[in-house]
């Protein structure tokens, strides 16, 4: 069965330390991996997206690394923001169904001051 | 370029009345995605739809749930005779080509329409 499970569940971390979030999954055959986030009230916005090939993408302070061997993902969040204080949720889309995607579960994450 | 617009933004219904929840793409997206999610939880799927398409509405409840892509006009979500457990947020996405196709391609996400039955 395609899952996708995230951990931690929540994480509170002070304003300037770096966090670490861990995605591992089970879809097959995989074609790529998201990471969005979300923010309370608001839609998911896209942070990253990485096919087969890539095991590594960054985008300003998030670096998502992907190991499709061992079917694992992390997002590195470096000297946090209070602004960062969101959902963080894992999207993986398998080639068989094309078209839908399988959706984390999120990581509630937030910064203190 | 606008971005997905999706309206209302908040929408109170009494329990057995109507909810239309309406949303228009980005501009060039012919991909329409609808999602639910309930407080605390995370999103799930409910129907893909192409213009004038129902691609997959496996994630939709059978009952009161329907959704239209028309040739002209915003993408609709209807939910009849609403009751209390339909109080969620409802987002919509919309992505330039099918999912898979010609490689991986975004979901933009519109800010979401909440419904609340009373």
């Amino acid at each position: 069965k395609n899952q996708v499970e995230q951990s931690p569940q929540s994480l509170i971390i002070l304003e300037g330390k770096n966090c670490t979030l861990q995605c591992n999954y089970t879809v097959s055959p995989f074609s790529n991996l998201r990471w969005y986030k979300q923010d309370t009230g608001r839609g998911p916005v896209s942070l990253t997206i990485m096919t087969f090939s890539e095991n590594t993408k960054s985008n300003g302070r998030y670096t998502a690394t992907l190991d499709a061997d061992t079917k694992q993902s992390s997002l590195h969040i470096t000297a946090s923001q209070l602004s960062d204080s969101a959902s963080y949720i894992c999207v993986v889309s398998s080639m068989d169904s094309n078209y839908q995607l399988i959706w984390g579960a999120g990581t509630k994450l937030i910064i203190k001051p | 370029n606008a971005g997905v617009m999706q309206n209302p933004r908040h929408l109170v219904r009494r329990r057995g009345q109507e909810a239309r929840l309406r949303c228009s793409p980005m501009k060039g997206h012919s991909h329409v995605y609808w999602y639910r999610q309930l407080p605390e939880e995370g999103l799930k799927f409910m129907v893909y739809l192409q213009k004038e398409n129902i691609i997959d509405e496996s994630g939709m409840p059978k009952e009161r749930f329907s959704a239209e892509f028309p040739k002209e006009g915003p993408s609709i979500l209807r939910i009849q005779q609403v009751v209390r457990g339909d109080s969620a947020a409802y987002f919509c996405a919309s992505s330039p080509r099918r999912q898979g196709q010609s490689g991986a391609n975004v979901l933009t996400f519109g800010a979401g329409s909440r419904l609340t039955v009373l």
